[in-house]
């Protein structure tokens, strides 16, 4: 399978308790997004990587959230002392966006369920 | 950011063909159209993308109308595996997100009845 995997598929945790997800793109793409989506409502866009560097990252929901691409590949996502507002699905997607070229679909995984007790 | 506009849900029956909304009255002219679906437990999965002209792939058809205030997603034939939500989103310049990520809505929530 060559596309973009999210490990693990489900987290259940306590109210304080640290998480992190994994998230392995499509091998050849530069960027790598994160998302959030609650019920009912479509994905939200948390942050987004060109190969390393975090380009953006203004609009992680607090600062217990936090994202890294330490070589360019995998991401992870880690979220600190979770709270029950913070269960949620949490998408990555990846894409290869080349200068000059007019789009660049994303390609999502499957996400991470993270259930907060 | 310009929006989009699309009703909560809409039935169809399958193999007839299905015409998915989408108004978007504040477009600016760099922004393209895209759409995207999600089936249940699943991420969203790319479906097809326009400017101007309409537009066609294996999966679906676009069209656009002429002064880009409202578009259409065609399905030309559904299918129970097409019952899922469809997304309008407008990104400009065609780019898979970039700073301001794609913002997705609510969408439509497609009902295919067999």
């Amino acid at each position: 399978d060559t596309g973009v995997s999210q490990d693990p598929r489900h987290k259940i945790t306590k109210r304080g308790q640290n998480v992190t997800f994994r998230c392995d793109p499509i091998s050849e793409h530069n960027r790598l997004y994160w998302y959030r989506q609650t019920l009912g409502q479509g994905p939200e866009f948390l942050t987004y990587f060109q190969n390393e560097a975090q380009l953006e990252k203004s609009r992680l929901l607090s600062d217990r959230f936090s994202a890294e691409r330490p070589k360019g590949s995998f991401s992870t996502l880690e979220i600190q002392r979770t709270e029950q507002g913070d269960s949620a699905m949490y998408l990555c997607a990846s894409s290869l966006e080349l200068v000059g070229a007019d789009r660049a679909e994303l390609f999502f995984g499957s996400g991470t369920q993270l259930s907060v007790l | 950011d310009a929006k989009t506009t699309q009703p909560n849900s809409m039935e169809s029956n399958e193999e007839e063909p299905v015409h998915l909304p989408c108004n978007h009255s504040t477009i600016s002219g760099t922004d393209y159209i895209h759409w995207y679906r999600q089936l249940p437990s699943q991420g969203p999965e790319y479906v097809i993308h326009g400017l101007t002209s309409n537009v066609n792939n294996r999966m679906a058809s676009l069209a656009i109308a002429e002064d880009r205030k409202s578009s259409t997603l065609i399905l030309h034939r559904a299918t129970l595996r097409d019952a899922a939500v469809y997304y309008c989103i407008l990104n400009r310049l065609g780019s898979g997100g970039g700073a301001d990520g794609l913002t997705f809505g609510k969408g439509t929530h497609l009902i295919i009845q067999p």
